[in-house]
Parts: C-alpha cells; sequence; structure tokens
C-alpha cells in the first residue's frame, strides 16, 4: 500500500486558475514538506509543516497557500495560477529534526496552459 | 543561501564499471548529506546519507564527505542497467529540515 498519496496524479488548469493538490502520509510522521520540481531546476524546497504548524516557508508568492486540515495532511492550494507554475509537486514527510530522511509521495504532475 | 552543485552532469558507463558521483556545497554548518535516486517519472528516493566525515559503504554504494572541502561524493561499484537514474545529492540546512538539492546527475548503464 502506497504510504504517501498524492491527488491527482495530473492536473491540466488555465491561466488564472485556482487548484489544491491533496497529501496524505500514512507513516505516522510528525512533519510534512511541499518540493516542486521543473524542467532545468533543481527540486526546490517550498514549505515545511511539524504538528501542524508551518515552520520554513521559502516561497516568495503568496498565491501558494499550504492547509493542515489533520496532522497526517498537507494540501497545497495554488492560486491565479501562471504557466510558469507548471511542474511536478512533491509531498514529503519524515520525523521532525535534521538527522532524517525524507519519503516522497509520487508528485503531482501540474500543466498551466 | 546554500547552494549546491553536481558533476558531471551526465554519465554512461558499462555494466559492471564504477559510477562516481560528486556534489559541492556551500554552508560549512550543514549536517546531514545525501544522495536520493529518481528513476524516470519516480518519487525521489533515498540511497544513502552521512553525517560525520569519512566514509560509509552499503551494499555496492559508497558515499564519502570531506566536510572541509565541502564535498561529498557516491561511487557505485559493479554498475547494473537498473541503477540508471537520476541522481539527486541533498543537504540539509543548519537550522532544521529543509534538504537542498543539487541539479542531480543523469546516469545511463549500458548493458
Amino acid at each position: 500500500d502506497p504510504k504517501i498519496i498524492q491527488k491527482p496524479k495530473y492536473l491540466v488548469a488555465v491561466t488564472g486558475s485556482e487548484k489544491i493538490l491533496i497529501c496524505e502520509q500514512y507513516l505516522g510522521h510528525n512533519a510534512m514538506y511541499w518540493y516542486r520540481q521543473s524542467a532545468k531546476k533543481p527540486l526546490e524546497f517550498m514549505f515545511s509543516y511539524s504538528y501542524q504548524k508551518l515552520m520554513d516557508n521559502q516561497t516568495a508568492s503568496s498565491r501558494f497557500q499550504p492547509q493542515s486540515s489533520k496532522k497526517n495532511h498537507l494540501d497545497l492550494q495554488i492560486t491565479a495560477l501562471k504557466p510558469d507554475d507548471s511542474a511536478t509537486y512533491f509531498c514529503a514527510s519524515s520525523q521532525w529534526g535534521s538527522s532524517y530522511e525524507q519519503y516522497f509521495g509520487p508528485g503531482t504532475r501540474l500543466t498551466v496552459l | 543561501q546554500q547552494k549546491v552543485q553536481q558533476s558531471p552532469e551526465s554519465l554512461i558507463v558499462p555494466e559492471g564499471a564504477m559510477t562516481s558521483l560528486n556534489c559541492t556545497f556551500s554552508d560549512s554548518a550543514s549536517q546531514y548529506f545525501a544522495w536520493y535516486r529518481q528513476h524516470s517519472g519516480k518519487a525521489p528516493k533515498a540511497l544513502m546519507s552521512i553525517f560525520s566525515n569519512g566514509e560509509k559503504e552499503e551494499g555496492r554504494f559508497t558515499i564519502h564527505l570531506n566536510k572541509a572541502s565541502l564535498h561529498f561524493s557516491l561511487h557505485i561499484r559493479d554498475s547494473q542497467p537498473s541503477d540508471s537514474a537520476l541522481y539527486l545529492c541533498a543537504v540539509n540546512n543548519s537550522a532544521g529540515n529543509k534538504l537542498t538539492f543539487g541539479i542531480g546527475t543523469r546516469v545511463l548503464v549500458r548493458p
């Protein structure tokens, strides 16, 4: 059974619209993250949450808003979508602490037309 | 801000040969150094990690860290076609859980 679930797997959106990317983890971890990977760029850290509290935000734009309704959920709401937002968005989880391995979900591939 | 760079960009190795990958980082206070492997269309998956200077071996994989030279490496002995993938090095920040990744080295192992 998959331990980190991301929905949907693929998403196509029009410029200016809003979408929510879903992430649930069943590893019993207390920390969750969002990363983004686009062509020709490194896998890029966006947010970290621990015990449902925002710990770090490296996303310059307020159009990206994480939402944690339960301790094993961390969704990502993206508003006013732009073509540059096209990327694969990975959710990850771990125990909180610098020495713990982060486990990645399968990703949501977002295309903005 | 942490900068992580990888070399080479891509590599073709014959089956059975040694694959050697390099990673440099900029923050000398970094504490955690890892290699992730990502097959096409899949999630990155951690291969190995190291915390202190030296070497660590797990099966065919060896990771080597030299903090003074801000460098760590991954060596894959007896490379197999199934090792063909994108290899990402990752370094944690000194304040917590943010992983900074390199852009990756694409490895192709030819039978």
